[in-house]
């Protein structure tokens, strides 16, 4: 079955730009994460979204980065006025949330951000 | 805060040989532990976890890891490596009750040689 896509999946753009990071689920999934691979700081935590509860934005970095998921499925990572440091792999992931049940989270095969 | 510990940047086995990647973790809570395979260009992909229960978690391509909880572990094995299980390894921990998303170790790479 499709996993989870991730577009674009090579983004290079210029310092002060803005960029979006485009996410689909695998369907049925009703959370889904945002994570960052940089070298320097290994796979950190963004965003978090399950149903139509509010997101959990305790690892954004700055207030330039914000996310949104419409209608429970697709979800936009949006990076304003884009820094060098902003260059890292950007992973998506879903997962099924159903109560107390921990479910393993899915990754797609990430958008690497080069920012110039 | 919950953290997680690869002490191993590499490792390096024989072909045939059996393999051990370790991993520990701190969290304040019951832990969720998982252990995630990364093939180069390619995305994380899911070995296996332990949630509960039995301390000895079986998960893909025969690696199993041990939850030990006194000593705060979690290693990855596997009795007898491939060369393609060479990659890069990653052991995160979620809290029960807690923040569902994870927090990742530095990753450990593998290196199997023929």
């Amino acid at each position: 079955g499709a996993g989870v896509s991730q577009s674009p999946s090579n983004k290079v753009t210029e310092k002060g730009k803005d960029v979006e990071l485009r996410c689909d689920p695998i369907s049925g999934h009703t959370a889904l994460y945002w994570y960052r691979q940089s070298l320097g700081q290994g796979l950190e935590f963004l965003i978090y979204f399950q149903g139509n509860s509010a997101p959990d934005k305790s690892g954004l970095p700055s207030d330039r980065f914000s996310a949104e998921r419409t209608g429970g499925s697709v979800s936009t990572l949006t990076i304003q006025r884009t820094q060098q440091e902003d260059s890292a792999v950007y992973l998506c992931a879903s997962s099924l949330a159903s109560g107390g049940v921990y479910n393993e989270q899915f990754f797609g095969p990430g958008t690497r951000l080069t920012v110039l | 805060a919950q953290s997680v510990a690869q002490p191993e940047d590499q490792v390096n086995v024989a072909e045939g040989n059996p393999l051990t990647v370790k991993c520990t973790y701190s969290v304040s809570g019951n832990p969720y532990l998982f252990w995630y395979v990364q093939y180069p260009n390619r995305g994380l992909q899911f070995l296996l976890k332990y949630i509960t229960g039995d301390n000895l978690v079986k998960g893909s391509y025969g690696f199993e890891a041990e939850f030990n909880k006194s000593q705060t572990s979690f290693h990855l094995k596997k009795p007898s490596a491939l060369v393609s299980d060479s990659a890069l390894y990653f052991c995160a921990v979620s809290i029960v009750g807690g923040r569902r998303a994870l927090t990742f170790g530095s990753g450990t790479r593998l290196q199997v040689q023929p």
